[in-house]
């Protein structure tokens, strides 16, 4: 089983649309979660850390789940500027520490 | 600069020539991270540095490939007797330190092609 793992997709959706994602990961001593977006042929740049208590900038909200151990990112009322692969990054230190990249979902919003 | 500084951005090398790669992290970062990501996959770890600690280079995929960070600032990934499969782009990170709740910074990459 893979350290993170999230649904590859494409998630193709209309401008307007809630689309949610999903990342779990393996290992429960994993402490700080992030979204990270990396548009096509660029590199992964920071989307939001996710909290504990959730956290939410504007359109999009991350969940975290410690009891499932997966963490969620959803984003409303999405724009065609939203199309790009969401990559989930779990961090955890078990004697060293570790930063895992989920291989990320791919969402195309189309008008 | 203010970013993750890489070079060069595009390579095309012959196979079984060696290749470096350079990155240049952000000022003060004390850790440093290269990842592989071949088209279409997700980003696969090589090797980080923390300050002065011995390298975490469990994902080295062979011996081929070894890295070093002179100064506690640039480094350097070398690639030995390249193969086709190399072939993705090398993206180097940067964190203020290796540990929880850091951002970690990107650079654009550079693009090999093993030919």
């Amino acid at each position: 089983r893979k350290e993170v793992e999230q649904d590859p997709g494409p998630f193709n959706v209309p401008e307007g649309a809630t689309v949610a994602f999903n990342c779990t990961y393996s290992n429960s001593a994993s402490q700080s979660f992030f979204w990270y977006r990396q548009d096509c042929r660029k590199e992964p740049k920071l989307l939001m850390s996710v909290y504990s208590s959730g956290n939410e900038d504007g359109r999009f909200t991350a969940q975290l789940n410690r009891a499932s151990q997966y963490i969620s990112l959803l984003i409303r009322d999405s724009k065609l500027s939203d199309s790009a692969t969401y990559l989930c990054v779990v961090f955890f230190n078990t004697g060293g520490f570790k930063t895992i990249f989920g291989a990320g979902t791919r969402l195309f919003v189309k008008a | 600069g203010a970013g993750v500084s890489q070079s060069p951005s595009n390579k095309v090398t012959e196979k079984g020539k060696d290749v470096e790669l350079r990155c240049d992290p952000i000022s003060g970062h004390t850790a440093l991270y290269w990842y592989r990501q071949s088209l279409g996959q997700g980003l696969e770890f090589l090797i980080y540095f923390q300050g002065n600690s011995a390298p975490d280079k469990s994902g080295l995929p062979s011996d081929r490939f070894s890295a070093e960070r002179t100064g506690g600032s640039v480094s350097t990934l070398t690639i030995q007797r390249t193969q086709q499969e190399d072939s993705a782009v090398y993206l180097c990170a940067s964190s203020p330190a290796l540990g929880s709740g850091n951002t970690i910074y990107f650079g654009e990459g550079s693009w090999l092609t093993v030919v």
